[in-house]
């Protein structure tokens, strides 16, 4: 199994509501990704969990908050966003990284979220 | 922040015809990586080329690296129609005895046409 899943697929919220992104993977991966992309440009990283532990989180608004339950799993809790944090969503995950055994990053298809 | 430029941002070829994608980029790299998306959905690794490499084949791809140029192509033979997607180059960069989840920096792009 080389799939991330992710769900919702769509979603549309209002700047006063609460909701999450969830993100799967059973590749036995234990660094996964949060990015942010939007229309034509190219993804943004958002945080890093590397051993179900939050090592990168790059400067994003604490309205996003992210969550690693176990080694298989990643939320991305959302609260009081804007109309502009309206983007796609995408997770990924990859084995360990280290200098000399670089890894690829499997993707998931995205959530592609709506704020109004 | 990007440190990828790609060059052309748009590519438009008949199949059959050869396309040939660049990029560049700014600091020191431990490898290099292409991704396929289309559109609105996750991204595909392609291909992964170390630092100290210099040319690697996959199937209908072929990339270069240029480190003393900061630089990479990607160069798809005999292009199809299901080649249509953005091509983005993606550097990574770990620092020494960093263990944790890598810091991939992505390109702005190419949007690749293949017209039947």
């Amino acid at each position: 199994d080389t799939e991330v899943t992710q769900t919702p697929k769509h979603l549309v919220m209002g700047m006063t509501n609460k909701k999450s992104l969830k993100c799967e993977q059973h590749m036995g991966h234990r660094a996964m990704y949060w990015y942010k992309q939007k229309a034509k440009k190219p993804p943004e990283l958002m945080f890093v969990y590397s051993y179900e532990k939050l090592s990168i989180n790059e400067s994003v608004p604490s309205r996003f908050s992210p969550e690693c339950p176990n080694s298989s799993l990643l939320n991305l809790h959302l609260h009081a966003l804007q109309p502009e944090d309206s983007a796609l969503y995408l997770c990924a995950s990859s084995l360990p990284q280290t200098p000399l055994t670089p890894y690829e990053q499997y993707f998931g298809p995205g959530t592609r979220l709506t704020v109004t | 922040s990007q440190q990828g430029e790609e060059d052309p941002q748009a590519l438009s070829i008949q199949e059959g015809e050869n396309a040939t994608m660049n990029c560049s980029y700014k600091t020191s790299i431990n490898n290099l990586q292409w991704y396929r998306q289309n559109s609105g959905r996750g991204l595909v690794h392609l291909i992964l080329i170390r630092s100290n490499e210099r040319e690697k084949h996959s199937g209908r791809l072929r990339v270069t690296l240029d480190t003393s140029k900061k630089s990479s192509s990607l160069l798809i033979t005999a292009s199809r129609a299901a080649d249509t997607a953005s091509y983005f180059c993606a550097t990574l960069h770990i620092p020494p005895g960093e263990t944790s989840g890598s810091r991939l920096t992505f390109g702005e792009g190419t949007q690749l046409t293949v017209n039947p």
